[in-house]
Parts: C-alpha cells; structure tokens; sequence
C-alpha cells in the first residue's frame, strides 16, 4: 500500500540551530517524492521535489530508496521557516496523484 | 508562479441542502485536477481526480453520488456536496496540473461547515 509516514506532529528548534523533518514512505515502484509547506494563512505550495536535486530556502532533501526516507533538511532555521510541512508521494505513471504524510509543524524559536 | 482560486472560501449551510465549491486555474489551462478533504489537524486526503470533459476518478470509499464533480471546461472544476450532513463538514481544498512543467497549484481551500 502506499503510504507517507511523518512521525513528528511537532518540532520546535530555535533559530540558527539545524533542522531536519523526518519522512518515510511505502511504495512498491518507483515513487516521486515532495515537500509542500504551508505557511499561516497562506496555500499549500511546493518546497521540493525530489528529482530537481535543489536547494530552496536553504532545505534540501535526499532520497533514500534503502531507506525509504526523504528527510527534509536545513542546516540553520530561521523564524520564517515557521510553518507546517507535508511529506508527499506520487506513483509512477506521471499523474499527478499525491498521497500525502500528516505534516509536521515547525516551530522556530528566536 | 500559476494561480489556482477556489470559491467560496467560506460557507455555511443547513443539513440537507447542496453546496458548490469552485477551483478555477486562472492564468493556465488543466486538464487534470484534484479535489483533497482535510480534517482539523490532520492531513490532506485525496476524494477524486476531476478529468476536462470525462467521468471524475474517485478514490476509494469516496461516494461519487454524493460529491459531484464536473470539469467542464480547461478552467474549471466544481465540486457539489449534495444533501450536506454535519459529518460533510470539512476544509476541502483543489489542486490543478500545470501541464508544462506538471506541478501543481493548490486553492486556497473552501471551509465548509453544515448544520
């Protein structure tokens, strides 16, 4: 079945320090893996995808097909990264469907 | 970056009455677009996926008789929760594909609450 898992509800970091929001999936195929971030008040909108390899507001996330994880990363937190982050998958076949994880809300402490 | 607006953003309506929620694609055209239900706190969970001039794909343990979708044009889907109950209460929220670069855009979402 598939299946985006994002244990944390919650991770509150104070600013500067590093962050890294935990996502693993299930999928039986070759799966395409996003961030999506919510800021407050504000639509879902794409952070990352997992087959552009970038860097977007510093985050990078690496896919772990050994694992089963697409860990989202940022080596110094800012406030404005205050915001809930969903860990997303799409199966193969190109259609757009996502399967999405419970989101993780982050925190950013000054 | 492409815009996608759904309407209302807001509406409250009594048990048994029918609701329309619209997602329009304002500066492209979609062939494809989806229609997610979220509860509070929780995550985004996939109903259907609203196909330009054919049959909406519902997921499963989606009732299709009960949310209508019709895609009628490159810019529009609509999505109708017929003979609304409290438990339809929900934030329902649209995404549509890009269909150059694939992405997609989400609505703002519609927080529909029933009496």
């Amino acid at each position: 079945a598939q299946r985006v898992t994002q244990p944390e509800k919650l991770l509150s970091v104070f600013k500067g320090a590093p962050v890294e929001l935990k996502c693993n999936y299930s999928y039986s195929g070759s799966p395409e893996l996003f961030w999506y971030v919510q800021y407050s008040r504000q639509r879902l909108q794409l952070l990352l995808r997992h087959i552009s390899r970038e860097s977007i507001k510093g985050f990078t996330a690496d896919l772990n097909k050994g694992e089963t994880s697409f860990h989202l990363k940022k080596p110094f937190a800012q406030e404005e990264d205050s915001a809930m982050y969903y860990c997303a998958l799409s199966g193969s076949g190109n259609t757009g469907k996502l399967i999405f994880g419970q989101g993780t809300t982050l925190q950013v402490k000054p | 970056g492409a815009v996608v607006s759904q309407h209302p953003s807001w509406v409250i309506c009594k048990s048994g009455t029918s609701v329309k929620i619209e997602c329009r694609s304002l500066d492209f055209q979609a062939t494809t677009m989806f229609w997610y239900r979220q509860f509070p706190k929780q995550s985004l969970m996939l109903m259907a996926t609203s196909n330009e001039g054919s049959k909406a794909t519902y997921e499963q343990g989606v009732e299709k008789d009960k949310f209508l979708i019709n895609h009628a044009s490159l810019t529009l889907s609509t999505l109708t929760v017929t003979s609304a109950h409290p438990e339809d209460s929900s934030f329902y929220i649209c995404s549509a594909r890009e269909p150059f670069s694939g992405e997609l855009f989400f609505g703002e979402g519609s927080r529909l609450t029933v009496l």
